[in-house]
């Protein structure tokens, strides 16, 4: 079946520390993976995606890695700062490609 | 100003009441979203639609209706049949069948 497993699921590092979330996809015809934060109380917001045809994708200090051999994509944050502290959610298509199927989210907390 | 807005920020549903949730874009996008949240759950789909009066259910459709009259509008009823309403509910919407963009949320809480 369809799914989207996402680890870990919290995530504690100290300012200036990269952070990575890592997620796993089941269908191999998947071919687009968004990222989302989720600050507390507010609706998810996109902020870096990668398509089938790259490896890696940067921007700024985010980047996102994709591996479709082993079906596994990550998100790296590097010097990680306080207001990057949310919920970050991965995605990938479901098989029809008519919606996303999301993981469950990893809480990161970045003390200072 | 383009975006997506859900109203009301907070919902409140008695017992046996039927509520309804509100979705507007001006994005001119043509698929919309209705996802669940629930905390440590994710999001999980609840209906969606590609285009004008036509909706698709999605993975927990049971207790919900939508319709789709206008392109910019997607409300969704939580009928008095979902006996566990409470969660965070989230309105998406697309131009593609991939990026979505979220509205900022409706939190519902049962009296």
């Amino acid at each position: 079946g369809e799914n989207v497993e996402q680890h870990p699921s919290t995530l504690s590092v100290q300012e200036g520390d990269s952070a990575v979330i890592k997620c796993t996809y089941s269908d191999s015809a998947s071919n687009y993976f968004p990222w989302y934060k989720q600050e507390l109380g507010k609706g998810p917001q996109l902020i870096i995606d990668i398509r089938s045809n790259v490896g890696e994708k940067k921007d700024q200090r985010i980047a996102v890695t994709l591996n479709k051999t082993a079906k596994h994509f990550s998100l790296h944050i590097t010097e990680t700062q306080p207001e990057d502290s949310a919920v970050y959610f991965c995605a990938a298509p479901n098989q029809a490609g008519t919606a996303l199927i999301f993981g469950k989210g990893t809480t990161l907390s970045v003390s200072s | 100003d383009g975006g997506i807005t859900q109203s009301p920020k907070y919902l409140f549903r008695k017992e046996g009441q039927n509520v309804t949730l509100s979705c507007e874009q001006n994005l001119n996008h043509d698929a919309m979203y209705w996802y669940r949240q629930d905390p440590g759950q994710g999001l999980r789909l609840i209906y969606y639609s590609q285009i004008v009066n036509d909706f698709q259910k999605g993975d927990i459709a049971e207790g919900y209706s939508v319709s789709r009259e206008k392109k910019e509008s997607f409300p969704l009823t939580v009928t008095s049949a979902q006996k566990n309403p409470t969660a965070f509910y989230l309105c998406a919407s697309s131009t593609s069948k991939e990026t979505q963009y979220f509205g900022p949320g409706t939190r519902l809480l049962v009296l």
